[in-house]
């Protein structure tokens, strides 16, 4: 069974300073990546996905992720950070072999930028 | 707009009782979902419907019952088995290729 690891649960930052939230699963198979983003109190909302093609990918807000299939990885990046990006950030696999019909979550990235 | 809308958004419960949350999507998505957050411990699904009458158990399905009637609708119960229900409960639809959209939660609190 696929597994998401989120490997750090805080991460402190200041203000304009770039940030990097590192997310890594467990299969190789064929795989979609999503993240998403929740404010307090909120539900989920998406910020960028790797379905196939480039692996550099784009989302809202100015965050982008790199999927790298042999490292099984698909860091979460953004050059220069503001206060209202603090919020928690999940990593999520979807196994396409398994018709897509479950996603698995990392237990989420706390993010806190300070001014 | 389409969207899912999820109430009430704070729920208190007393021991021993059951409770139903409500689940509605206007997005014409076939397959909905219902999630337990905790603190620190990221999404746990507890129940997921592909299609209408028809549903299966997530890894947490202990102490909830769902029905799947509508295509709309997918209403979770908490019932009293359930030991320790304060959590956050998000439900879900799924889009293509996997991606999941999110209602904006409830909160049940057990008094």
């Amino acid at each position: 069974a696929q597994s998401v690891t989120q490997l750090d649960s805080q991460v402190p930052v200041f203000e304009e300073a770039p940030v990097e939230l590192r997310c890594n699963y467990s299969s190789s198979v064929s795989v979609y990546l999503f993240w998403y983003v929740q404010y307090p109190n909120q539900g989920l909302q998406l910020l960028l996905k790797y379905l196939s093609g480039s692996t550099l990918v784009k989302g809202i807000n100015g965050f982008e992720a790199e999927f790298n299939k042999s490292q099984t990885s698909f860091h979460l990046r953004k050059p220069s950070v503001h206060i209202s990006d603090t919020a928690e950030y999940f990593c999520a696999v979807s196994d396409t072999q398994g018709g897509s019909e479950k996603l698995v979550f990392g237990k989420g990235t706390k993010l806190t930028v300070n001014p | 707009d389409g969207g899912i809308t999820q109430s009430p958004k704070y729920l208190f419960r007393k021991e021993g009782q059951n409770v139903t949350l409500s689940c509605e999507q206007n997005l014409n998505h076939d397959a909905m979902y219902w999630y337990r957050q905790d603190p620190g411990q990221g999404l746990r699904l507890i129940y997921y419907s592909q299609i209408v009458n028809d549903f299966q158990k997530g890894d947490i399905a202990e102490g909830y019952s769902v029905s799947r009637e509508k295509k709309e609708s997918f209403p979770l119960t908490v019932t009293s088995a359930q030991k320790n229900p304060t959590a956050f409960y998000l439900c879900a639809s799924r889009r293509a290729w996997g991606e999941q959209f999110f209602g904006p939660g409830t909160r049940l609190t057990v008094l």
